[in-house]
């Protein structure tokens, strides 16, 4: 089945350690999109990907890393740097395509600071 | 800037009962793209509908119908004879005229449908 998986979907981790969250996809899609949701808000873009090994800066991408060195996978890095990092972690891809581009999403990832 | 608003944070309705979800937003651009997304308590969007700025075409889909009118900046959402199976938090979403940039995201209504 064609789709997009996010891994662990829950994830703790200890102030000062670094943290990294699996996202792939086997939609062919070209994009990629990371997004952090805090309760009762919208989501907010950290990092996209429109191609292989380049990425651009959202909104919100200090304390965040990212690499894009396959198609199909979009890891993202939540750093000791991120001051707030307890969120829920989505992540989306897209096509392209033009008229009928759409960003569809993963399941996401929980993460709790303890 | 864009900027989307959902002003109703919470809506409860019993089943059965129509319910009218809204969205209004604001961009600079004249070509732009809106969307809804549905977040059950499993926390995936589903996607549900894409528009262009140029269609203002009302849309429909099952119990699902869609009210974009350019002169008030709203896209509103419908969800006819509800059922239990629609509660979930729905957001409205607004990206640039390629469609495929950021999306900028309301804060979302969580919608309850009382059995």
């Amino acid at each position: 089945d064609g789709g997009i998986t996010q891994s662990p979907k829950y994830l703790f981790r200890k102030e000062g350690q670094n943290v990294t969250l699996s996202c792939e996809q086997n939609l062919n899609h070209d994009a990629m999109y990371w997004y952090r949701q805090d309760p009762g808000q919208g989501l907010r873009l950290i990092y996209y990907s429109q191609i292989v090994n380049d990425f651009q800066k959202g909104d919100i991408a200090e304390g965040y890393s990212v690499s894009r060195e396959k198609k199909e996978s979009f890891p993202l890095t939540v750093t000791s740097a991120q001051k707030n990092p307890t969120a829920f972690y989505l992540c989306a891809s897209s096509s392209l395509a033009g008229e009928e581009d759409t960003q569809y999403f993963g399941p996401g990832t929980r993460l709790t600071v303890l | 800037a864009q900027k989307v608003t959902q002003a109703q944070t919470e809506i409860s309705v019993v089943e059965k009962e129509d319910v009218t979800l809204d969205c209004v937003y604001e961009t600079r651009d004249t070509t732009y793209y809106l969307f809804w997304y549905k977040q059950p308590p499993s926390g995936e969007l589903v996607f549900l509908i894409r528009r262009n700025s140029f269609d203002e075409q009302n849309e429909i889909s099952g119990r699902y119908s869609w009210n974009f009118q350019k002169s008030t900046s709203s896209f509103n959402f419908t969800i006819t004879a509800s059922q239990v199976v629609d509660s979930a938090v729905y957001f409205c979403a607004l990206s640039g005229p390629f469609g495929n940039e950021k999306l900028t995201f309301g804060t979302g209504t969580r919608l309850t449908i009382i059995p």
